[in-house]
């Protein structure tokens, strides 16, 4: 089974700081790689998204894919409060079917 | 970005009627929409894949005879839940696929989502 693994935090960091959100994935065929932040009660929107290795940069987030380890992960620098959210990772496996899969997320605390 | 629409944003039913949930693509041509459910502080489970003029493809113990998908159209699917029930109640979001699917065009962005209520 093709699996996303997220460490369910909470991650709490003071704003200002940088905040740093990882993903690691099972299937080593996977192609693409999305960050999306969901704010509780609402549906998730997406920030990132990554196809290949190294890093992506927009705004203050940052992505960063390594395949070889598997694993992708997200920086939010100058955390703000209002980037207090579920961040979910998601990975579309190798295979052809295209369907993402969602790893549970981590929730981010930024306090003042 | 890619706007979907998804309606209505919350609904109240009585046990054993049934819901439509319609989600849109905008400014868009769908050709796969995702449609999941998502209990209180837990992660999105994936209920079924659709894809424009054809059957929904469901998940592993999801019923289709209870969650009815349609997607008539490339802008269009439709969620039914029928004869509805309160373990029904959830977070129900949609998902659209713009374009076709290669390796660099599969982000999904996702409806606002729908809270049913089953009482």
């Amino acid at each position: 089974q093709k699996e996303v693994e997220q460490n369910s935090g909470p991650l709490s960091v003071p704003e200002g700081a940088i905040a740093s959100l990882n993903c690691t994935y099972s299937d080593r065929g996977s192609q693409s790689f999305f960050w999306y932040r969901q704010y509780s009660g609402k549906s998730p929107e997406l920030i990132m998204s990554i196809y290949s290795n190294g890093d992506k940069e927009d705004g203050r987030f940052t992505a960063q894919l390594n395949k070889a380890s598997q694993y992708v992960s997200l920086l939010i620098r100058d955390s703000q409060p209002s980037d207090s959210a579920t961040y979910l990772c998601a990975v579309t496996p190798s295979g052809g079917s295209y369907i993402p899969t969602f790893g549970r997320g981590t929730s981010l605390i930024v306090h003042p | 970005g890619a706007v979907v629409s998804q309606h209505p944003s919350w609904v109240i039913c009585k046990s054993g009627t049934s819901v439509k949930i319609e989600c849109r693509s905008l400014d868009f041509q769908a050709t796969t929409m995702f449609w999941y459910r998502q209990f209180p502080k837990q992660s999105l489970m994936l209920m079924a894949t659709s894809n424009e003029g054809s059957k929904a493809t469901y998940e592993q113990g999801v019923e289709k005879d209870k969650f009815l998908i349609n997607h008539a159209s490339l802008t269009l699917s439709t969620l039914t839940v029928t004869s509805a029930h309160p373990e029904d109640s959830s977070f129900y979001i949609c998902s659209a696929r713009v374009g076709y699917p290669d390796r660099l065009n599969t982000e999904a962005f996702f409806g606002q989502g729908t809270r049913l209520t089953v009482v």
